[in-house]
């Protein structure tokens, strides 16, 4: 019954290797989230999608790029992986905007060596 | 600009009462989430306020002054379980369907037996 659920937990990997983090919900929420939590513990927003569209996009790099195939799923894929890369990914989703309460996924954590 | 902050570490007693502060300068204010995550765990949803005043909910209170730009979280009758991260969080209004959460530092707090 989990609700916000990501995969991988962990993953390590080589710099300018690509990899993907798969996020789905099951709360019926219209709006999901990608957030990246650095060794700092600060939380930043990088993606929102409403409905399957695009609505926030924070001036991540070109080598970030979610997709949305519907609207209980939020992927994140990473190009040319660099040290700067690593930290903790976090989904989230919320019901409908304006955001609300958001409720978090577990967590990936990606290292690059 | 957009400024959020907190302090970096706070210690409290088993059965005491901690006050954690949060000042913040944003524009297109629309409320102040507080979240709490404990290491290595996705932060959670603790309370929401929009208007002036004092929230209770149980143990834990919120208070906002938008006049002022300050919000507090109050936590009663610590627990050791209450050890953890406690975030504040500004929902930035840009558009109905784009308004976002801009976090703090967060503030840790060490609860002693």
């Amino acid at each position: 019954d989990t609700a916000v659920s990501q995969t991988p937990k962990y993953l390590v990997t080589q710099m300018g290797n690509d990899k993907s983090i798969k996020c789905e919900q099951n709360l019926g929420h219209d709006t999901m989230y990608w957030y990246k939590q650095d060794s700092k513990k600060f939380l930043k927003i990088m993606f929102s999608y409403n409905n399957k569209e695009l609505i926030i996009n924070e001036t991540v790099p070109n080598r970030f790029s979610p997709k949305s195939p519907d609207k209980a799923h939020l992927n994140l894929h990473i190009n040319s992986l660099e040290l700067g890369d690593s930290a903790v990914y976090f989904c989230a989703s919320s019901q409908g905007p304006p955001a609300y309460e958001q409720y978090f996924g577990p967590g990936t954590r990606l290292t690059v060596t | 600009g957009q400024n959020i902050d907190q302090p970096t570490e706070m210690t409290a007693t088993e059965g005491a009462i901690v006050q954690i502060n949060c000042t913040y300068q944003t524009s297109g204010f629309n409320g102040l989430f507080w979240y709490q995550q404990h290491a290595g765990e996705a932060p959670t949803f603790l309370s929401y306020n929009v208007l002036d005043g004092l929230e209770e909910k149980g143990r834990f209170s919120s208070f906002l002054s938008r006049s002022k730009g300050y919000s507090y979280l109050l936590l009663k009758e610590l627990q050791m379980k209450d050890s953890a991260s406690y975030l504040c969080a500004v929902r930035a209004l840009r558009s109905y369907n784009t308004d976002k959460l801009i976090f703090g530092t967060g503030t840790r707090l060490q609860v002693f037996p």
